[in-house]
């Protein structure tokens, strides 16, 4: 199975502040990244997909860049709204694997 | 709108079986696999597995292989997860969500979810 692999943890930041979070996958997997964030008591909900795709109507501030092995998922001028769990997930192969997730916090 | 609502809140005791439902509305439903996911408390999700509501083809992850049953009733766009032998560690927020083969294996939408909970 591909091991997916998200740095930080956690994460403190206020609003209006560029945010990065990071993750690594144990193999290749391409650009078959994607990003979900999810509010306590919902379900994920899709931001970007392979790997730099805006999703709907996300806000363009979501950027997510990588290939190969390292990924990354940038917010700029954070809004309260951001403030959630992010997941990476790869795509490439079965079984589908997530990250540990980011927990995104206010300060 | 797309749109998964899955059936209610189970409660089940160890080595009972668990079946959820996920009604699909606003889109052909046999024209996308559905994925079965799972969330402990505190944890990233889990993949299941997937159903090819065309065809009723299933790919289960290999931890779930012999214990997972997914089904689909096209007639009325459901489709159904059933987990049997359930253990404490099956306790967790069961979900359904929509993935395309062709566009990519990436989860969209989500139903709303449903906690299953296992307890003697």
């Amino acid at each position: 199975d591909i091991q997916m692999t998200q740095s930080p943890s956690s994460l403190s930041a206020s609003v209006r502040d560029r945010v990065t979070i990071t993750c690594r996958a144990s193999q290749s997997i391409g650009i078959s990244l994607n990003w979900y964030q999810q509010k306590p008591g919902k379900a994920p909900q899709l931001v970007i997909f392979a790997a730099s795709s805006l999703q709907g109507e996300v806000p363009s501030r979501f950027t997510g860049s990588g290939s190969g092995t390292d990924f990354t998922l940038t917010i700029t001028s954070l809004q309260p709204e951001d403030f959630a769990t992010y997941y990476c997930q790869q795509s490439y192969s079965t079984p589908y694997t997530f990250g540990q997730g980011t927990n995104l916090e206010i300060k | 709108q797309v749109h998964l609502v899955q059936s209610g809140a189970e409660v089940k005791k160890p080595g009972a079986s668990v079946k959820v439902s996920c009604k699909a509305s606003g889109y052909t439903f046999t024209g996308y696999h559905m994925n079965w996911l799972r969330q402990a408390p505190g944890q990233g999700p889990e993949w299941m597995g997937w159903i090819n509501p065309n065809t009723g083809g299933t790919n289960y992850a290999s931890k779930f292989q012999g214990r997972v049953t997914m089904i689909r009733d096209t007639s009325i766009s459901t489709a159904y997860m059933e987990l049997n032998s359930l253990r404490s560690d099956d306790t967790a927020v069961y979900y359904c969500a929509s993935s395309s083969s062709w566009e990519g294996w990436w989860f969209d939408p989500w139903g709303q979810g449903t906690l299953v909970t296992v307890s003697s």
